[in-house]
């Protein structure tokens, strides 16, 4: 299976615990994104990276919040200190540069509780 | 206001019906226009996208937008049980991130 791989698919962690999600995006692919899901909602978009430079981050990216994609491959993203309002789906996407439009590949997705 | 507005549903229609989802903007800068198809526990996957105003058909859907009344709408013809999903419209400019509505959840009966 050449698709976005992500892992955990599930996490169950308490209150104050740090977690981190990988994200494997298809090969060729130099663009990836962190969308965060809650139940009943559209993704949002939480930041993206062009090979490994961190290119945007939304401003629900909290300072808990850390993503990095140390050699343009997979990325990871990291959570301090959770809180339940932290329980949703994390999904990664990635998508090849090139012209005004372009394709975002989805991964399944981390679905993280936070008791 | 959101961006991106989408009736949640949930939307159930029997076997062989059209189905008619639709989506409001307020951003006039959007240009492409998209719709994914996401299944239970699985990510969103692309069906249609559309650039700029027009309609856009590949088999069974049709992809319409309207820009000078924000609105885009997606239709499915002899819709099937595994058409079954949530369908979420999204939208985006040249610069910009893909916004996404919240979705709408369709059900399919046999």
């Amino acid at each position: 299976d050449t698709g976005v791989s992500q892992d955990p698919r599930h996490k169950i962690t308490k209150r104050g615990q740090n977690v981190t999600f990988r994200c494997d995006p298809i090969s060729e692919h130099n663009r990836l994104y962190w969308y965060r899901q809650t139940l009943g909602q559209g993704p949002e978009f939480l930041t993206y990276f062009q090979n490994e430079a961190q290119l945007e981050k939304s401003r629900l990216l909290s300072d808990r919040f850390s993503a990095e994609r140390p050699k343009g491959s997979f990325s990871t993203l990291e959570i301090q200190r959770t809180e339940q309002g932290d329980s949703a789906m994390y999904l990664c996407a990635s998508s090849l540069e090139g012209g005004n439009f372009y394709e975002q590949y989805f991964g399944p997705g981390t679905r993280l509780t936070v008791t | 206001q959101k961006e991106v507005e989408q009736d949640p549903g949930p939307l159930s229609v029997p076997e062989g019906a059209i189905v008619s989802l639709n989506c409001t903007y307020s951003n006039s800068a959007f240009q492409y226009f998209m719709w994914y198809r996401q299944y239970s526990r699985k990510g969103p996957e692309l069906l249609m996208y559309t650039y700029s105003s027009g309609n856009k058909e590949d088999g069974r859907f049709t992809a319409q937008v309207d820009k000078s009344s924000k609105y885009i709408s997606l239709f499915i013809r002899d819709s099937q049980p595994s058409d079954s999903a949530t369908y979420l419209c999204a939208m985006k400019s040249s610069a910009s991130k893909i916004i996404f509505g919240s979705g709408t959840r369709l059900s399919i009966r046999p």
